[in-house]
């Protein structure tokens, strides 16, 4: 059964404006982490942000932070201040901390409008 | 210096054949994997190995066989091609396989093109 979905195949966001790529996941288990990767068009896939199912604080790295509200199970992608070099596809995961397995969902892809 | 590196880049072959795609991590990982991007984008994992052992195994064709020589080493071999195997496959690797903070390093990818 899939566990992560992420609803938006596509999306548009004008240059230096911020946007919100939604995850949402499904597991019984209390202990997991759920990650975001870029995938440019280049094919390579870029780490980008971990959050921990016991992390009592939303993740941050630079312009992306990570919206985590557990009892809704989503943990949404927050990129700020949009740039051109942020039109890829991008991937939630999350890793299932007893069979060890990383579950992907099926890719948003953004593009940056100047 | 390459932490996940995958040869070759580019594989274009006929059905029937036999080819191999080779993988190695030099961050002293002990878990490598190999996924399977399709033309749809979808990443789905097919091995993972931790130590050389074999720990996942999902739903692949028998045609596609795994083999870590070493832990930093996972090689996929792929028996008799077929047209639905062309895709991309990715390797990646791990540290601390029984915990969830550490990321998934990835290879470059490896596009496999059966005609």
């Amino acid at each position: 059964a899939q566990k992560i979905t992420q609803t938006q195949p596509g999306m548009f966001v004008q240059e230096k404006e911020a946007v919100t790529l939604d995850c949402t996941y499904d597991t019984s288990d209390q202990s997991y982490g759920l990650f975001w990767y870029k995938q440019p068009s280049s094919g390579e896939m870029i780490f980008l942000i971990y959050q921990g199912s016991y992390d009592e604080q939303n993740a941050t790295e630079g312009r992306y932070s990570l919206n985590f509200q557990k009892a809704r199970k989503s943990a949404n992608l927050v990129i700020s201040a949009s740039q051109l070099g942020d039109s890829a596809m991008y991937f939630c995961a999350m890793r299932d901390a007893i069979f060890n397995k990383f579950y992907f969902g099926s890719g948003t892809k953004l593009n940056v409008k100047p | 210096d390459t932490a996940v590196s995958q040869t070759p880049k580019y594989l274009v072959t006929q059905m029937g054949n036999d080819k191999s795609i080779k993988c190695e991590q030099n961050l002293g990982h002990d878990t490598m994997y190999w996924y399977k991007q399709d033309s749809k984008k979808f990443l789905k994992i097919m091995f993972s190995y931790n130590n050389k052992e074999l720990i996942i195994n999902e739903t692949v064709p028998n045609r596609f066989s795994p083999k870590s020589p070493d832990k930093a080493h996972l090689n996929l071999h792929i028996n008799s091609l077929e047209l639905g195997d062309s895709a991309v496959y990715f390797c990646a690797s791990s540290q601390d396989p029984m915990g969830t903070a550490n990321e998934q390093y990835f290879g470059p990818g490896t596009r496999l093109t059966v005609t």
